[in-house]
């Protein structure tokens, strides 16, 4: 079955580190993949997804993600945190048969930013 | 821009009791979705609807749960007796038809469900 593995539960970053979180899936065919974040008691937005193309996919909030199909990897990255990015990150993993199927969350990470 | 809504924002229920989880898809989207995600744990598919029927659902989607488009605007989730497990977040989600999914896949603001 398709899973999708976000290997850190808690992440804890000053304001202006850097900022990698690892995703990797397991589907062996083609996938859509996506980021969304969940601010503390609101719902999920959509950061960036990649289907196709380039693999290195521009967000919001200036968030991008590179696509590494040799890895089964679609990373999130940010050059320099804010405070107002702490919330739930999940990566989401899709069959791209159709883009009406549904998605495959990972367990997501939990950014905290400190001043 | 077009959005999912979700009512209510918060539900508390006794345990036993039946609940309707009541969501507005984006219009012209023809794919429904329900996700829950109990706290502290990751967003979990139960069920997808197209074409007035079930298209696909989860292990977790079992006989207690049912989904209805009543009206040809709302999509709803009942859930018949409801258990403290239930508790949960629970999102609902649209998509378009063909050549519109990847584009429409939108989530609701989701209904908190507190089973007591």
């Amino acid at each position: 079955a398709q899973s999708v593995s976000q290997h850190n539960h808690h992440v804890i970053l000053s304001e202006a580190a850097s900022l990698e979180l690892g995703c990797n899936y397991s589907y062996g065919g083609t996938v859509n993949l996506f980021w969304y974040v969940q601010y503390p008691g609101q719902h999920l937005q959509l950061l960036l997804k990649y289907f196709s193309g380039d693999p290195l996919v521009k967000g919001i909030k200036g968030f991008e993600a590179e696509f590494i199909k040799s890895k089964f990897s679609f990373n999130l990255r940010k050059p320099s945190v804010q405070w107002s990015d702490t919330a739930e990150y999940f990566c989401a993993a899709q069959p791209s048969l159709s883009g009406n199927t549904p998605l495959v969350f990972g367990k997501g990470t939990r950014l905290s930013v400190i001043a | 821009e077009p959005e999912v809504t979700q009512t209510p924002s918060h539900q508390v229920t006794q345990m036993g009791q039946e609940v309707i989880l009541r969501c507005v898809p984006i219009s012209n989207h023809l794919y429904f979705y329900w996700y829950r995600q109990i706290l502290g744990q990751k967003v979990e598919f139960l069920v997808s609807f197209y074409n007035n029927e079930i298209s696909e659902k989860s292990e977790i989607f079992d006989d207690q749960f049912s989904v209805e488009r009543p009206d040809g605007s709302n999509f709803t989730l009942k859930i018949r007796s409801t258990k403290l497990e239930d508790s949960a977040m629970y999102f609902c989600a649209s998509s378009g038809g063909s050549g519109t999914g990847l584009k429409g896949y939108t989530f609701g603001s989701g209904t908190r469900l507190t089973v007591v």
